[in-house]
Parts: C-alpha cells; sequence; structure tokens
C-alpha cells in the first residue's frame, strides 16, 4: 500500500522558472493538503481540498496555485519561483473529519 | 488562531530511560490531536490519534494523554531505545472555522544515547 505518494523527490529551480509538484494518495480520502517545513517554522499549511472539486488557502498561499485533479491526486504549482519558497514541500491526505492524516516523503526544492 | 507549543526543544536521555514529551495548545475546542515522528530528510509517521473524548491513547511503548481543559497533550516513550532518536511532533485540529487544518508545533529533537 503506497499511501502518500509525491514526486518529484528533489528539485533545483531557477529564479522565475515554473514547476509543478505531484501528489496522490490511494486511501480513497476526501481531504488532501500541501504543506512547507522551514527550519524555526514548523508546517504551515499552502493550500487544501476538503473534498474532490473544492480548494482553499491555508495559511501561506501567496505564490501557490494548486489543482484538485480528481479525488487521488493534488497538484501544487509554482508559477515563478522565488528564493523565498526554497522549502521542504509536504503533502498529506485524510478521510474522515476525525481520522488520522498521513503524509507523503516530501519534496526538497530549492530556488536558486 | 489556535497555537501549538513544544518544550524543550530537544531532549538528550541514556537509552532505557523513560521519558515524557510535552505539548501545549491555546484553543481548548479540539477534535483532536496527532502525534507524529519525522526522521531526519524524511516525512512525518503518524504515531498516536487522540479524539478530543479520549484521555489517552496507547501503541506499544508510546502511551499519549489529553487534557483539553489545561490545553496539555503527553506523550511518554516507554524504555528509550537508540532507534526512538528522532523529531516527534504533535499537531491539534482545531473544530469550528479552519477545522480542516491540523496546526503544528515546532517539534521535539529527541537523542537517545546507547
Amino acid at each position: 500500500n503506497a499511501g502518500v505518494t509525491q514526486t518529484p523527490k528533489f528539485q533545483v529551480l531557477k529564479t522565475g522558472q515554473s514547476m509543478t509538484l505531484q501528489c496522490a494518495q490511494d486511501m480513497n480520502h476526501n481531504s488532501m493538503y500541501w504543506y512547507r517545513q522551514d527550519p524555526g517554522m514548523g508546517l504551515r499549511l499552502i493550500y487544501y481540498s476538503a473534498s474532490e472539486g473544492t480548494t482553499d488557502k491555508g495559511e501561506v498561499p501567496n505564490g501557490y496555485n494548486v489543482s484538485r485533479l480528481n479525488k487521488r491526486e493534488f497538484s501544487l504549482r509554482l508559477e515563478s519561483a522565488a528564493p523565498s519558497q526554497t522549502s521542504v514541500y509536504f503533502c498529506a491526505s485524510r478521510g474522515q473529519m476525525n481520522t488520522e492524516a498521513f503524509f507523503g516523503q516530501g519534496t526538497r526544492l530549492t530556488v536558486v | 488562531k489556535q497555537e501549538v507549543t513544544q518544550i524543550p526543544a530537544a531532549l538528550s536521555v541514556p537509552e532505557g530511560e523513560n521519558l515524557v514529551l510535552n505539548c501545549s495548545f491555546t484553543d481548548s475546542a479540539i477534535y483532536n490531536l496527532q502525534w507524529f515522528r519525522q526522521d531526519p530528510g524524511k516525512g512525518l509517521t503518524s504515531l498516536l490519534l487522540i479524539q478530543s473524548s479520549q484521555r489517552e491513547q496507547t501503541s506499544g511503548r508510546l502511551n499519549a494523554s489529553l487534557d483539553k481543559s489545561s490545553g496539555r497533550s503527553t506523550l511518554y516513550i516507554a524504555a528509550s531505545q537508540p532507534g526512538d532518536s528522532a523529531t516527534y511532533l504533535c499537531a491539534s485540529r482545531t473544530s469550528g472555522a479552519g477545522s480542516y487544518q491540523l496546526t503544528f508545533g515546532k517539534g521535539t529533537k529527541l537523542s537517545v544515547i546507547p
């Protein structure tokens, strides 16, 4: 059982380049999330999707867009990467409200 | 806005010792609280989930407690092992507005010395 799968695992971008981080879950979960993790800041929510067809902003949405492609997949797009977006990005999913959240292995992104 | 605090930021103990990790939160209106483990360069692994109606939850050598009225949760690790070395994170899900998101503490980095 794969759980939550993120691709790629590592990426280096130049300032101004764009890219899409992919996330897929095979647990038939309704809700999916994108977080970023920075030293000293902890994990902060970028965007979430409570169910297929809906997306909402989290704590730090500026500079990002998301697409809930179907129930399994939730992608995060950086349209014009900036050095401040250097971070480790985690995708997560959850079934019902009172159940566990499961996380992917992360994407380590460096913007130079 | 919910704030989650974990103290201490780092903890070093000798192998075999029992230990307690602390997590406090400002808004007691929570759905549940979840404890995670994160190894260096890895993702988050769920350890325990405590619902708001529960007082504690156990899994093997781990026991998590929840006291909503005081805004505190603890993770007790019995007979610690070097393999327990990792960063431990707690996260709360608040009921009401914003209930879809988890609010994380910054973690406690645990080192178990052989």
